[in-house]
């Protein structure tokens, strides 16, 4: 079956405008997750999304980012006025229930952003 | 927030067996051990996991120290596939992954 799938790919942009990347997560899976990972390290947790419940945005670095899943499916991640800190690989990952029950993360390929 | 500790980096030749240690000793008892992987270039992949007990699959074993305080990954024979980061993470009841070890690189010669 299909898995998590993440567009675009690849992005480069300009300090100081926004972006977009966009999560697809596997059909069914009520968990979904934000990470980034920049180059060379681990992986940094961003925001969790549960079903209906209210998202856990604990892992934000700051209010220039947010993010949204609509329908309890597809998630975008938006970052405003990007600054060159943020150049990464964002990852997204979804599971089937979430919850400290064992769950299995499945990840998508990543979106790496380059922040000029 | 309870933290992970591994070694940066191990080496093994092919078709050998690799023990991957863990460190967790301040591991709550409600956290679940996870092990991912990434290879180059690829988003993290799930190997195993455990609560308590020693679990196998087909991947890897996962032996668990009675207290918990540390684990060890087993891949039984290493080949050049097996060459990647290898994280331990603690997963606990909210569900978000929120302690990441620095993960190991393991480096497999033929």
């Amino acid at each position: 079956g299909a898995g998590v799938s993440q567009s675009p790919s690849n992005k480069v942009t300009e300090k100081g405008k926004d972006v977009e990347l966009r999560c697809d997560p596997i059909s069914g899976h009520t968990a979904l997750y934000w990470y980034r990972q920049s180059l060379g390290q681990g992986l940094e947790f961003l925001i969790y999304f549960q079903g209906n419940s209210a998202p856990d945005k604990s892992g934000l670095p700051s209010d220039r980012f947010s993010a949204e899943r609509t329908g309890g499916s597809v998630s975008t991640l938006t970052i405003q006025r990007t600054q060159q800190e943020d150049s990464a690989v964002y990852l997204c990952a979804s599971s089937l229930e979430g919850g400290g029950r064992g769950d299995t993360q499945y990840f998508g390929p990543g979106t790496r952003l380059t922040v000029l | 927030d309870a933290k992970t500790t591994q070694p940066n980096s191990m080496e093994s030749n092919e078709e050998e067996p690799v023990h991957l240690p863990c460190n967790h000793s301040t591991i709550s008892g409600t956290d679940y051990i996870h092990w991912y992987r990434q290879l180059p270039s690829q988003g993290p992949e799930y190997v195993i996991h455990g609560l308590t007990s020693n679990v196998n699959n087909r991947m890897a074993s996962l032996a668990i120290a009675e207290d918990r305080k540390s684990s060890t990954l087993i891949l039984h024979r290493a080949t050049l596939r097996d060459a990647a980061v290898y994280y331990c993470i603690l997963l606990n009841n909210a569900g978000n992954m929120l302690t990441f070890g620095g993960g190991t690189r393991l480096m497999v010669k033929p």
